[in-house]
């Protein structure tokens, strides 16, 4: 079954602190693996996207890794500021699949003073 | 920049009546979609749209729903007759093609509350 499982569920890190999110898919065949973040209430928003050559991407604070091999995925975010707070998802995409992306169920980060 | 919008952010109605949830796509985007979050839940793929019709839905999207482009700008979920069970965050959101590194961009979805 196609799916994507997300840890920590939840996790609070002060502010200024970096954080590691984990993320491992069984969504096959694998087309693209995608990290959003979705502040409360609202929709996602696209951090990065990695097919299954590309094995980093950064943006800005955030850098995400891809091992496809073994499925796993990270989401790095480094010197974490209050507005950081929300809910990171990581999403895949199935060669083939369209453009229907599978999502997991995410990790609600929490930036504290 | 460019961004989905969708009304009402907030739609409360009775079991068993209409409703139909209103997107506006990026206007340059050819690909529509609709997803639902139930609270406390994982965002769920519901259908694709393009070329006025659908590309692919899941086994949420059974005769209950249905989507339409009526004027070219719009883009609508309607759902016939509401259950309980649909209460959720419904998001719209657009891409300008299909493809790998095609970004969705979301809305900020529609509350629905179904009493």
């Amino acid at each position: 079954k196609n799916q994507v499982e997300q840890s920590p569920q939840s996790l609070i890190i002060l502010e200024g602190k970096n954080c590691t999110l984990q993320c491992n898919y069984t969504v096959s065949p694998f087309s693209n693996l995608r990290w959003y973040k979705q502040d409360t209430g609202r929709g996602p928003v696209s951090l990065t996207i990695m097919t299954f050559s590309e094995n980093t991407k950064s943006n800005g604070r955030y850098t995400a890794t891809l091992d496809a091999d073994t499925k796993q995925s990270s989401l790095h975010i480094t010197a974490s500021q209050l507005s950081d707070s929300a809910s990171y998802i990581c999403v895949v995409t199935r060669t083939g699949g369209g453009n229907k992306l599978t999502f997991g169920t995410g990790t609600q980060l929490k930036v504290e003073l | 920049e460019p961004e989905v919008t969708q009304t009402p952010s907030h739609q409360v109605t009775q079991m068993g009546q209409e409703v139909i949830l209103r997107c506006v796509p990026i206007s340059n985007h050819l690909y529509f979609y609709w997803y639902r979050q139930i609270l406390g839940q994982k965002v769920e793929f519901l259908v694709s749209f393009y070329n006025n019709e659908i590309s692919e839905k899941s086994e949420i999207f059974d005769d209950q729903f249905s989507v339409e482009r009526p004027d070219g700008s719009n883009f609508t979920l309607k759902i016939r007759s509401t259950k309980l069970e649909d209460s959720a965050m419904y998001f719209c959101a657009s891409s300008e093609e299909q493809g790998t590194h095609n970004e969705q961009f979301f809305g900020p979805g529609t509350r629905l509350t179904v009493l």
